[in-house]
Order: structure tokens, then sequence, then C-alpha cells
């Protein structure tokens, strides 16, 4: 199983632009990249999913190099309500493997 | 996605009781949900993979006569907690996956607190 590692924890403020990062040396082929956001006291929510290069939605990018053995959230002007935990997950659901949460990283956003 | 519920939120019990947890899908059908516990300040952990109609898997180091997991519909999977222990302690999360999109679609968690 590839195993993530992503710093403990980061701080920043309102209106600046966040990048977490999270390494996969042993990332396999099949394997994709998930990201979950956890507020306190909730179950873990959905962010973003991709495989290589870029992939952008409605609240986040996700920047995957060539080699995939890292990968970089990006969390545009954040505010207050991002304040959470930031989950790295790698592998494929079908195979039963993209189920192990790391340490995660605590974000706390700043006024 | 999935809108997954659980229920109850919070419970506070006895040592030496037990006590349910249900987690419902409620607009997809499951054949498998997962079962998390997240201790404070940790991370999630995978307990057991629920089946419906079949066992559970359970991971290496959880009792399975402690945990008991029954899948016995398509959008219901429930965990006994069996002769509760202060070190049962601890915050549950269940989940629905969505295979095609590997994606894992979370219940709001349910607060165990044994006394």
């Amino acid at each position: 199983l590839a195993k993530t590692t992503q710093p403990i924890s980061m701080d920043s403020y309102e209106g600046q632009e966040v990048n977490i990062t999270c390494s996969h040396n042993n990332i396999a082929t099949n394997d994709y990249i998930t990201w979950y956001q956890q507020f306190p006291s909730q179950g873990p929510r959905f962010i973003i999913q991709g495989y290589k290069t870029k992939v952008t939605n409605e609240v986040a990018s996700l920047f995957i190099p060539a080699d995939r053995k890292s990968s970089t959230l990006s969390l545009p002007r954040v505010s207050l309500s991002d304040t959470a935990v930031y989950y790295c997950l790698v592998g494929e659901l079908n195979a039963g493997n993209m189920l192990t949460f790391g340490g995660g990283t605590r974000l706390m956003v700043k006024p | 996605g999935a809108v997954v519920s659980q229920h109850p939120s919070r419970v506070i019990c006895k040592s030496g009781t037990s006590v349910k947890i249900e987690c419902r899908s409620l607009d997809f059908q499951a054949t498998t949900m997962f079962w998390y516990r997240q201790f404070p300040k940790q991370s999630l952990m995978l307990m057991a993979t629920s089946n419906e109609g079949s066992k559970a898997t359970y991971e290496q180091g959880v009792e399975k006569d402690k945990f008991l997991i029954n899948h016995a519909s398509l959008t219901l999977s429930t965990l006994t907690v069996t002769s509760a222990h202060p070190e049962d302690s601890s915050f549950y999360i269940c989940s629905v996956p969505q295979s095609s999109y590997n994606e894992q679609f979370f219940g709001p968690g349910t607060r165990l607190t044994v006394l």
C-alpha cells in the first residue's frame, strides 16, 4: 500500500492561497490520489481526486507531477471556514486499498 | 453523491452495556460500507468492511466479537459495540463507496462516550 506523508499542520491567513503537499513515493500505476476535508466532529468530505497533471473544481486544484510521487492540494483565497484537517489518500477503491488515512494536515486559517 | 446518515449522533452509556450505531445510505444502494474509528486528535482508522448479505471483514486487531456488524439490506449497516468500556469511547464514522469514481461518502459520525 502506498504510504502518504503530509505536514502535520499549517497556518495561513484569510485571502491567501494555501498549498498542501502530500508525498506518496510508492504510488502504484493504477492508484488515484484523493483529498478529503474534515471539520471537528464531522465525517470527512471529498474535495478532489486526480490521476496525473492538474485537476480543478469549484473548491480546489490538485497538481500532480509527472512522476506522481507527490501531489499538491491548492486552496485559493482561503477563509476562516477552511480551517480543518486535510487528508491525502492514495489507492484504488475498487481494490479496497484507498481506505488508509494518514495523519492529515491541520490547517488553521487566521483572520 | 450518496447521502449517508448515522444514528445516533452521540450516545453516552455505562460500562458493560451494548450500543448499536446505524449507518444508512439514503439515496444509494450500498453492497459495501466501511466503519472507521477516530480518537481525539488522531486520524481515521478503518475497523471493518460491511458486506450486504455476508459476514463483515475486520481489520487486524479489531475484535469481531466485540464490534458486531450487520448489513442486512442495501441501505443499512449497523455496528454494535458490545460490553462497552471507557477505552471504546471514540468517534465512529461509516462510509459508502462509490466504486465508479473511487470516492467514499462519509456519514456525520457518532460520538460514543462510555462512563
